[in-house]
């Protein structure tokens, strides 16, 4: 089945700088979207790419999807204590319409 | 707007006894959906609906039922529930499942489920 792999697991950054997750897929997808949670809450939908090579900005964050549909990342610049969270990217599969969500990213802001 | 609304917040259980998970959505979305969250997993499905009076398995189904009697209601049952059972649960709605418009999901506030 489709699996969706996201790195880096953690990432613990410095206020103020940047930071990029990675997410993979094994197969192609259809779309990629793209969800927060904050602690203890619960995933949000941010945005959505559908595009090969679909570039997307939302204020500080940048979405890219790769030119083969298996891959995309998220960039955050200027980090700020707000984007504090977990990162999950989630493949929309070619064949079913499933979701598969990525295990996320955790980001803590070192003030 | 409710949104997607969970019911109990939190629950502790003991090893064997049932319960049900209540989700409703007021956003008159037809594809509905169950998962569960733990540490390093993300999120996996459990169950879903693509509309009123169907459900579906999805990537870990084992130990739950589920029923879609009402378009707005997706009800999740644990029959017997067991300690691997403990974890997060998520409901989801979403208007479609295609790769246009209309198929990002809308999330409950979750269940926090406990098994002794």
């Amino acid at each position: 089945g489709q699996q969706v792999m996201q790195i880096p697991q953690y990432q613990h950054v410095q206020e103020g700088e940047d930071f990029t997750t990675y997410c993979n897929s094994s197969t192609t997808l259809s779309n990629i979207q793209w969800y927060k949670q904050r602690p203890g809450g619960h995933p949000v939908f941010l945005i959505q790419l559908v595009k090969s090579g679909e570039v997307k900005k939302q204020k500080r964050l940048t979405f890219q999807f790769g030119e083969a549909k298996k891959n995309s990342s998220l960039h955050i610049t200027a980090t700020q204590t707000t984007d504090v969270g977990t990162y999950f990217c989630a493949g929309l599969s070619l064949n079913d319409y499933k979701l598969s969500f990525g295990a996320g990213t955790t980001v803590t802001v070192r003030a | 707007n409710a949104g997607v609304t969970q019911t109990p917040k939190f629950r502790v259980l003991k090893t064997g006894q049932s319960m049900t998970l209540l989700c409703a959505q007021d956003m008159n979305h037809e594809y509905m959906y169950w998962y569960r969250q733990d540490p390093g997993m993300g999120l996996r499905l459990i169950h879903y609906s693509v509309g009123e009076g169907t459900t579906a398995k999805g990537e870990v189904p084992d130990g739950y039922n589920v029923s879609r009697l009402k378009k707005q209601n997706f009800l999740l049952g644990l029959e017997s529930a067991a300690p691997s059972q403990t974890s997060v649960y998520f409901c989801a709605s979403s208007y479609s499942v295609t790769s246009g418009g209309g198929n990002e999901q809308f999330f409950g506030p979750g269940t926090r489920l406990t098994v002794l």
